[in-house]
């Protein structure tokens, strides 16, 4: 089974600063990572993706996320929010060989300014 | 070059009416994914369907739902004799191979409402 947990609920920041938003997941095999964003009424917008290699990947609008096997984290992060980027952000995770993915509770991301 | 196309935007049906929810995949896309989202819920996986074939229905509930994916037209996700716990936004997502490095390319949903 394959699962994926984002711890809060809610993360809130000041325009300028860093953000981060967690995640952890659980897979059998080797995990692909994905995080999505949502405005809203709209659908799920890719941000960017985790397969292998280079355990920084960079997306969509200036984020960039950190895969953490020892941990089993990839955590999202941007170093300087902008008040655009406030929305709802999901991890998601899909076991290799699986077809499924799993996404997490979600985190509302609230940036001020 | 479209999205996901999913319609209606806002379905509202009594208690004991049918709701079909369409969705076209993106252009080549042959893969499709149907899931639910509730507040405080996150999304929940439905179905996963290729071209006339259902090949993960886990996450749907065993009466009342049912999904297809004919060779011709749309993804219809049916729900029968609907209650007011149906009351959801549903969002397709396709993708263009099942595989695992595929990101998911999402509608903006129906948005279902039971009364």
């Amino acid at each position: 089974a394959q699962s994926v947990a984002q711890p809060e609920d809610q993360v809130n920041v000041a325009e300028g600063n860093p953000l981060t938003v967690k995640c952890t997941y659980s897979v059998s095999g080797n995990p692909y990572l994905f995080w999505y964003v949502q405005y809203p009424n709209r659908g799920l917008q890719f941000l960017l993706k985790y397969i292998t290699g280079d355990n920084l990947v960079k997306g969509s609008y200036g984020f960039e996320a950190e895969f953490n096997k020892s941990q089993t984290s990839f955590h999202l992060k941007k170093p300087s929010a902008l008040v655009s980027d406030s929305a709802l952000y999901f991890c998601a995770v899909r076991d290799m060989g699986y077809q499924k993915v799993t996404f997490g509770i979600g985190t509302k991301l609230q940036v001020i300014p | 070059n479209a999205g996901v196309m999913q319609n209606p935007r806002h379905l509202v049906r009594r208690r004991g009416q049918e709701a079909r929810l369409r969705c076209s995949p993106m252009k080549g896309h042959s893969h499709v994914y149907w899931y639910r989202q509730l507040p405080e819920e996150g999304l929940k996986f439905m179905v996963y369907l290729q071209k006339e074939n259902i090949i993960d229905e886990s996450g749907m509930p065993k009466e009342r739902f049912s999904a297809e994916f004919p060779k011709e037209g749309p993804s219809i996700l049916r729900i029968q004799q609907v209650v007011r716990g149906d009351s959801a936004a549903y969002f397709c997502a396709s993708s263009l191979t099942g595989t695992g490095d595929s990101p998911l390319h999402f509608g903006n949903g129906t948005r279902l409402t039971v009364t």
